[in-house]
């Protein structure tokens, strides 16, 4: 069965610090890996989506990577804002979706 | 193009209650799932439709949880009679597709959270 993992859970940097998450899972037949983001009280909305056929994806300041052969997927967020302050999930497809526990991300003013 | 819609937002009910709740996928979306997600926890799959039949139902704890998607669109979730343990967000989410690449792509409503006292 996949596993999907995130560390670190928790993290907390000043505004304006780059920084990266990591998503790391057990099985590489995977169709694609896809990054949302959770606020409080909301549901999750999805921030890049990686076919497996690719190597990464950019949106704004986010850049997502992937890794299939070492079973990982980055999210650098460039320049961070308190705006940004969330948790974020990663979610691998197989046939079906398998969702990590997230990172809680913190960004102080 | 409109999101997934679902209601209600909150819900507080007694143990041993029932409740229901609704979700209407983004319009063409073949594929809708519910999930349950408890505080601190990634989402964990409860049932899986493709149009209007079951793809996966093995997490749904059969013995108190229903669901259906009769016309292919709108779907149900209920919970019946409700314990303690089922206090979470239950979330609906839908995509093109299940199994491919390009359909995969997941969209998720805004939740409807449950109290169970």
């Amino acid at each position: 069965k996949q596993e999907v993992t995130q560390i670190p859970a928790a993290l907390s940097v000043p505004e304006g610090e780059n920084l990266v998450l990591n998503c790391s899972f057990t099985d590489s037949a995977i169709y694609n890996l896809q990054w949302f983001r959770q606020d409080p009280g909301k549901g999750l909305t999805s921030l890049l989506l990686i076919q497996s056929s690719q190597r990464e994806q950019t949106s704004g300041r986010l850049n997502a990577s992937l890794d299939k052969s070492s079973g990982r997927s980055t999210l650098y967020i460039a320049a961070s804002q308190p705006g940004d302050s969330a948790t974020y999930l990663c979610a691998v497809m197989g046939n079906q979706f398998y969702f990590g526990t997230g990172t809680s991300l913190t960004v102080i003013p | 193009e409109a999101g997934v819609a679902q209601s209600p937002r909150y819900k507080i009910i007694e143990k041993r209650q029932s409740v229901a709740f609704w979700c209407n996928p983004i319009s063409g979306h073949a594929t809708l799932y519910w999930y349950q997600q408890i505080l601190g926890q990634g989402p964990k799959l409860l049932i899986q439709f493709q149009n209007n039949g079951v793809v996966d139902d093995s997490q749904l704890p059969k013995d108190r949880f229903s669901a259906e998607r009769l016309k292919g669109v709108d779907s149900t979730l209920k919970i019946q009679p409700a314990k303690l343990e089922d206090s979470a967000v239950y979330l609906c989410a839908s995509s093109l597709g299940a199994g491919e690449a390009i359909a995969g792509e997941l969209f998720f409503g805004e939740g409807s959270r449950l109290t169970v006292l």
